[in-house]
C-alpha cells in the first residue's frame, strides 16, 4: 500500500497569493514527481527530482519551484497565483528499479483554484 | 501534440459487455505503463509491459504491448461496474530516466 499524501486536497485562493502545496511519503522513495493534469489532457511533468538537493523542471513549463530538503517532503510554492495555475496538481514517488519499469506512486491530488 | 494518442477519449457501456482502450504513438518506448484513476484520487498502476508482444493478463482485464513497442491495447472482458474509471497510458522513452509520458486517457462508465 502506497503512502503517499498530499495537503492541502482543495484550494481556492485569490489573484497573487503566495501558495505551497505540500506532498510527502513514507515509504523511503528517493525519485519524487510533480504533474498537472486538467481535464481531457494528458498529465504533465513539471519537477521531479532524484534525492535530496536533487530537483529538475520537467517537460512542461511552469512558474512552479520546488525543493527536495529532505527524503520525504517535495513541496511545490507558487510565489503569485494567478487564474492561469488553476489545475490538479499531482505528487507522485518511486523506488529506482532500472528506470522503464519503476512504479510511480500517487497522491490524492490537489485541485488548486485561482481567482 | 500528444507523443501517446489514446482512443476512445470516452466509452460507456453495459456491464458484461467487453471494450477495448488503444494507446499509439510514432515513438518507441522501453517500457509502456497502465494506470487507473478513480475521481479524487491519483492513478493507481495495473500493469507494465516491456517486451515486444508482451500480453499480461489481470483477472478480466488485458494487456498487450506491440511488437514495435510503440502501441498498446487494453482489454477488458464482461466489464463490471467496478471497472469504471479514467483509464491513462502512459510510456517510458529510452534514455529517459523512468520519466513518464502519459496519454490524455480513456473515460470508461460500465453501468449496471
Amino acid at each position: 500500500e502506497a503512502d503517499i499524501y498530499q495537503t492541502p486536497r482543495y484550494l481556492v485562493i485569490g489573484t497573487g497569493k503566495k501558495i505551497t502545496l505540500e506532498c510527502s511519503q513514507t515509504m523511503g522513495h528517493d525519485k519524487m514527481y510533480w504533474y498537472q493534469q486538467d481535464p481531457g489532457m494528458e498529465l504533465h511533468l513539471i519537477h521531479y527530482s532524484y534525492g535530496v538537493n536533487s530537483t529538475e523542471k520537467g517537460d512542461l513549463s511552469s512558474e512552479s519551484t520546488v525543493s527536495r530538503i529532505r527524503t520525504e517532503h517535495f513541496p511545490l510554492t507558487l510565489e503569485s497565483a494567478r487564474p492561469s495555475h488553476t489545475s490538479q496538481y499531482l505528487c507522485a514517488s518511486s523506488e529506482y528499479a532500472g528506470g522503464s519499469t519503476d512504479t510511480q506512486y500517487f497522491g490524492p491530488g490537489t485541485r488548486l483554484t485561482v481567482l | 501534440t500528444q507523443l501517446l494518442e489514446q482512443s476512445p477519449q470516452f466509452l460507456s457501456i453495459q456491464e458484461g459487455e467487453n471494450l477495448t482502450v488503444y494507446c499509439n504513438s510514432s515513438s518507441v518506448f522501453s517500457s509502456l505503463q497502465w494506470y487507473r484513476q478513480e475521481p479524487g484520487e491519483g492513478p493507481v498502476l495495473l500493469v507494465t509491459v516491456v517486451t515486444g508482444g508482451e500480453v499480461k493478463k489481470l483477472k478480466r482485464l488485458t494487456f498487450q504491448f506491440g511488437d514495435a513497442r510503440k502501441d498498446s491495447s487494453l482489454h477488458i472482458t464482461a466489464a463490471q461496474p467496478g471497472d469504471t474509471g479514467l483509464y491513462l497510458c502512459a510510456g517510458v522513452k529510452v534514455d529517459s530516466w523512468g520519466k513518464l509520458q502519459f496519454g490524455a486517457g480513456t473515460q470508461v462508465v460500465v453501468t449496471p
